[in-house]
Formats: structure tokens, sequence, C-alpha cells
């Protein structure tokens, strides 16, 4: 079984719907990302947690909000999704508690906002 | 917000060619990693490096932490058509709080 996993792989949402994009660990790590993909730019940072208590914003938190219900669950939701959050959306992973700190990828989720 | 300079953007190769890419930053880094994303799928880690100078070598992939902490490159010998994929960069600032910075990447094309 995958260590990350992503739900839904793909979603189809009309403008100004709220959806939520869910994120699940097996690897036990307390830190967790969402990035946000799109074809020229990279990888951008949406949000951070480092435990189930701390929340960040990273470099493209605007329109977004996170939810970290557990160690294992780290949630994305857009509350009024518009077209330009059409993406493709990644969740991470990493152990702190290890000095070479690496992070862990899901398969994503490919959104549509139509 | 900032980002890596990762160069190339794309290559088309024959294969068997050997590849070479790299990645550039006006920060000192203390780590550098080098994942590979296929299509429709998450960036999977090939190689981490963490310390400046160090060089290490996956198969065929080979990576180094440049001397200044600024820079990292990445080879890949002999290509396969597997190798088709988009390559990215990804560092780590000192003193940073763990985030990582990454590069947009390099798309790779292989002729068989």
């Amino acid at each position: 079984d995958a260590d990350v996993t992503q739900t839904p792989r793909n979603r189809i949402t009309k403008t100004g719907k709220r959806i939520m994009l869910e994120c699940s660990q097996t690897k036990g790590h307390d830190r967790m990302y969402w990035y946000r993909q799109d074809p020229g730019l990279g990888l951008r940072l949406i949000y951070y947690s480092f435990d189930v208590k701390d929340i960040n914003k990273g470099e493209i938190s605007d329109g977004y909000s996170v939810s970290r219900q557990a160690q294992a669950k780290f949630s994305l939701s857009l509350e009024s999704a518009i077209p330009n959050q059409t993406a493709l959306y990644f969740c991470a992973t990493s152990d702190w508690t290890v000095q070479e700190e690496t992070q862990y990828f899901g398969p994503g989720t490919r959104l549509l906002v139509l | 917000g900032q980002q890596l300079n990762q160069s190339p953007q794309s290559m088309f190769i024959q294969e068997g060619e050997d590849v070479s890419m790299n990645c550039t930053s006006s920060s000192i880094f203390n780590t550098w990693l080098w994942y590979k994303q296929d299509p429709g799928e998450g960036p999977v880690l090939l190689i981490a490096l963490y310390k400046a100078g160090e060089l290490t070598s996956n198969g065929r992939l080979t990576a180094q932490f440049g001397i200044t902490r600024k820079d990292s490159f990445l080879n890949i010998s002999a290509s396969i058509p597997s190798d088709v994929g988009i390559y990215f960069c990804a560092g780590r600032r000192i003193g940073s709080q763990g985030n990582l910075i990454f590069g947009k990447g390099t798309k790779l094309s292989v002729k068989p």
C-alpha cells in the first residue's frame, strides 16, 4: 500500500463550490505539506503543518484553508473555488526527527474548476 | 516567492546519450534533493545530498552538492526510454524551518 494517499485523484467542480482534498499517510511523520503544481511553475507551497496543533501559511495560501485532523491526516479546502485554482495538488510528508529530512509525495489530485 | 534556477527547461535526446541538468540559487543551502515525476504521478525522490561537495550515485544517476552550497547537478548516463519525465531539484536554505524550495523542472524526452 502507498505510504501517502490522496483522495480524490481527480475532481471537476464549478466556480463558487466548496471542495475538500484529503491526504492520509502511514509513514508516521509529524510534518505534512500541501503543494500546488502548475505547468512551467514547478511546485509551490500552500500550507504546512509541523504537528497536529501547528498550521502555517506557505507561499500561496490565499483562497485555501487546511485542517490537521490527526497526525496522519491533513486536508486542504477551497472555500469558494475559482477557475485559476485549476491545478495539480500534492500532499507531502517528512520526518523532522532525522537530521537528513526528506519529503515524500502523494500521487496528486487533479482539480478542474469550471 | 523564491525559486531555484533550474536548467535546461527541456531536453530532447537520443537513447544511450548522457544527460546533465543543474540548479543554482542565490542562497546557501544545507540540503539538495532531486526528484523525478512521471505523468499523472507525484514526484519520487531520486537522490538526496546533505554535505557540500558530496557526490552520490543511484544506478545510472549521479548528483553532486556544489562546494559553494549554492548549486547542484544531476547526471544520467546511457539514457533509456523510461528516463522520460520531469526532473525537479529542491533545496533547503540554511536557517529555514525545513521547507523546500523547488526548481521549475527539466522535462526530459528520450528518442528510442
